[in-house]
C-alpha cells in the first residue's frame, strides 16, 4: 500500500513569490493535515481538510492557505513568501472523522521550501 | 490544553543497551498519545500510539511505551538499541477529543546518538 506522497520534494522560491506544495494520501484516507517543520521552532500545525472542507487552522497568517480536492488530494499555498517560511513541509493523512482510527495520522516524507 | 513535554533534548547510548525517552503529558481527559521517530532528512514515521486500551503499547522495531496515568507519564523504551535507532523522536498527544480538532501536538523531540 503507498504511503504519503508530496512533491516537490524540494523547492526553492525568493521573497514576495508563492509556493505551491502538494500532497496524495493514503488510500481511502479523506482527512488531510499540513505541518511546518522550522528550525527552533518545532513541529506546528498548519491545516486540516476532511471531505473537501477545511476543518481546522493554526495560528498562521492568511497567507497560509490550501485546499482539497474531490480525490482527498490536497494543496498547500503560501503567498507572499517570507524569510522565515523556509522549512520542512509535512503533510499527514488519516482515516476520515467517522472512523475509529481518526486521530491516527500517517506522514509524507515533506517538501523541504527554502526562500532567498 | 494538551501538552507534552519531553525531558531529555539528547540521549546517548552504547550500542546493546536499554534505551529510554522520557515524556510527560498534560491533559484534561483520557489522551491519545503518540511516539513518532523521524530520521535525518525524513518524514515522521508512527512508533506507537495509545488510546485507552492497553497501558502497555508494543510499536514496531522492538520499541514499546508505557501509558501512567498516575505519573502522567509515556516513556518510550527498547531493551536493546541499534545503529539503525539513531534519530530524533517525538512525544505527541492529540488534541481531537471527539473528532473536535484533530490536530496533533509535539514535543520538542530528543534526539537519541548510538555509539558503537
Amino acid at each position: 500500500e503507498a504511503g504519503v506522497t508530496q512533491s516537490p520534494t524540494h523547492l526553492i522560491k525568493t521573497r514576495g513569490q508563492q509556493a505551491t506544495l502538494r500532497c496524495s494520501p493514503i488510500s481511502g484516507h479523506t482527512s488531510v493535515y499540513w505541518y511546518q517543520q522550522a528550525l527552533g521552532l518545532g513541529l506546528q500545525f498548519l491545516l486540516w481538510y476532511d471531505e473537501g472542507e477545511e476543518r481546522n487552522r493554526g495560528n498562521f497568517p492568511p497567507r497560509f492557505s490550501g485546499r482539497q480536492f474531490p480525490n482527498y488530494s490536497s494543496e498547500l499555498n503560501v503567498n507572499a513568501l517570507e524569510l522565515e517560511d523556509s522549512a520542512l513541509y509535512l503533510c499527514a493523512s488519516s482515516p476520515g472523522t467517522r472512523t475509529i482510527d481518526q486521530e491516527t495520522q500517517y506522514f509524507g516524507p515533506g517538501t523541504r521550501l527554502l526562500v532567498l | 490544553a494538551q501538552s507534552v513535554t519531553q525531558l531529555d533534548s539528547h540521549v546517548s547510548v552504547s550500542e546493546g543497551t536499554p534505551v529510554l525517552l522520557r515524556c510527560n503529558y498534560s491533559s484534561s481527559y483520557s489522551p491519545s498519545l503518540f511516539w513518532y521517530v523521524q530520521h535525518p532528512n525524513k518524514g515522521l514515521q508512527l512508533l506507537l500510539k495509545y488510546t485507552s486500551a492497553a497501558t502497555l503499547v508494543k510499536g514496531i522495531n522492538g520499541f514499546e511505551a508505557e501509558f501512567k496515568k498516575s505519573e502522567t507519564s509515556f516513556h518510550l523504551t527498547k531493551p536493546s538499541a541499534h545503529m539503525s535507532d539513531a534519530a530524533e523522536y517525538f512525544c505527541v498527544v492529540s488534541d481531537g477529543y471527539g473528532g473536535a480538532t484533530n490536530k496533533l501536538i509535539f514535543g520538542t523531540g530528543t534526539l537519541l546518538a548510538v555509539q558503537p
